[in-house]
This record gives structure tokens, C-alpha cells and sequence, in this order.
């Protein structure tokens, strides 16, 4: 079974970055058709995606957030990362990463999360 | 941007009650739409894909239906692990895939 795992720090203080990695296991980051993605749960409200990237470097990304996210993929490590640049309180969140199936681009397989505050 | 709904924000229910959520899309999204069950403390688990395909492990009772701006999902004989929340999702647009509010399914 599929599984992902995030790992980075719980807190970063206001204007820095915010980097996390998602650990892909019994699967292959290099599989045709899914891509890899990042959705956040600010705590208390609804699901935010981030952006989604394939292992050949292909991405997507939400338009709010494009100028100051990148994903990239380590295909040697089967990982995938998240930085997101100068932070502020309202990227206060649980951050998922996801496995994102380009057929109907549903988010099939999650990681358990991980919640990143921000804060001085 | 495509911008989603879901009604009721939130219903109680009792166990063996037929249970409906709806969502709506503001522009038609053909049937790239997609449901979500979260409960406290964990990642959201996929159950309905393609606005009415069952996720493989996922029980029968949870069924989806629609296709353009509106959808369903009905939960037949609510089950006491089924009290969560509950997103759908549009998957029509790449430049924005985005969720609805959530509805919180609790225990009457």
C-alpha cells in the first residue's frame, strides 16, 4: 500500500521559508499518470490545494500562491518538497502532500500531515 | 475560478438514516468532481471520483451523483464511522483545482 509521509519543521518564523519533504514509500514517485501534490488546512477551515508536480518537472500551482511556492521532485530519494517563501501568520496550517492521479485529478493516496506554524 | 458550494454546512443525522450533501459548482465542471471524507485529527480520505465512481475500499452505502454545476453525495444507513466531514472537490480545472466548505455530518 502506498504511503507518504511528511517531514520539516512545526514552526518558522514570519517572512522566512517554509520547506517540507514528502517521503513516498512502496510506490514509485516516477509513475506515469500521477502526479504529486500539496494541499494545506489552515486549522479549523476547509482544504487549500498548493500545487502539484510530475516527476518529469511538470507542475501546476494555485494561482494565489505561484509566486511564492516551488515543488520539485527527487526522483533518487522518491520524494518530493514544498518550499514556501516569506511567511506570514495565515500559512498557519496542516500541510498534506498527495498522490494526484491526471486522469480525473482526484487526490487518491495522502499523507498524514503535518502543522506548520508560523510564528516569531 | 471555478468556486464550489456544499449545502448544508453542517446535519445531524442518526445511525441507519439516509444521509444527502450537495455541492455545486459556479461553471459546469462535466463530471471532474470528487468527494472527500475527513474525521478529526486525519487526512482526508478519497471515496467518489468522476462525480460517481466508488473508490476502491470504500462501502456501498456512499454513492455519487451529477454531472455540470450540480452533485450528491448520499450516504445510505449512516454508519457510526461516517460522522465527519465531508468536501467535494472540482477537478475540471488545472490552472485551480479547488474544494467546497465542507459539510460536518454529526450524531443527533
Amino acid at each position: 500500500q502506498l504511503q507518504l509521509q511528511e517531514s520539516g519543521p512545526g514552526l518558522v518564523k514570519p517572512s522566512e521559508t517554509l520547506s517540507l519533504t514528502c517521503t513516498v514509500s512502496s510506490g514509485s514517485i516516477s509513475s506515469r499518470n500521477y502526479y504529486w501534490g500539496w494541499i494545506r488546512q489552515p486549522p479549523g477551515k476547509g482544504l487549500e490545494w498548493i500545487g502539484s508536480m510530475y516527476y518529469t518537472g511538470s507542475a501546476y500551482y494555485n494561482p494565489s500562491l505561484k509566486s511564492r511556492v516551488t515543488i520539485s521532485v527527487d526522483t533518487s530519494k522518491n520524494q518530493f518538497s514544498l518550499k514556501l517563501t516569506s511567511v506570514t501568520a495565515t500559512d498557519t496550517a496542516v500541510y498534506y502532500c498527495a498522490r494526484h492521479f491526471s486522469n480525473y485529478w482526484n487526490f487518491d493516496f495522502w499523507g498524514q500531515g503535518t502543522l506548520v506554524t508560523v510564528s516569531s | 475560478d471555478i468556486q464550489m458550494t456544499q449545502s448544508p454546512s453542517s446535519l445531524s443525522a442518526s445511525v441507519g438514516d439516509r444521509v444527502t450533501i450537495t455541492c455545486r459548482a459556479s461553471q459546469s465542471v462535466k463530471s471532474y468532481l470528487n468527494w472527500y471524507q475527513q474525521k478529526p485529527g486525519q487526512a482526508p480520505k478519497l471515496l467518489i471520483y468522476a462525480a460517481s465512481s466508488l473508490q476502491s475500499g470504500v462501502p456501498s452505502r456512499f454513492s455519487g451523483s451529477g454531472s455540470g454545476t450540480d452533485f450528491t453525495l448520499t450516504i445510505n444507513s449512516l454508519q457510526p464511522e461516517d460522522f465527519a466531514t465531508y468536501y467535494c472537490q472540482q477537478s475540471y480545472s488545472t490552472l485551480l483545482f479547488t474544494f467546497g466548505p465542507g459539510t460536518k455530518v454529526d450524531i443527533k
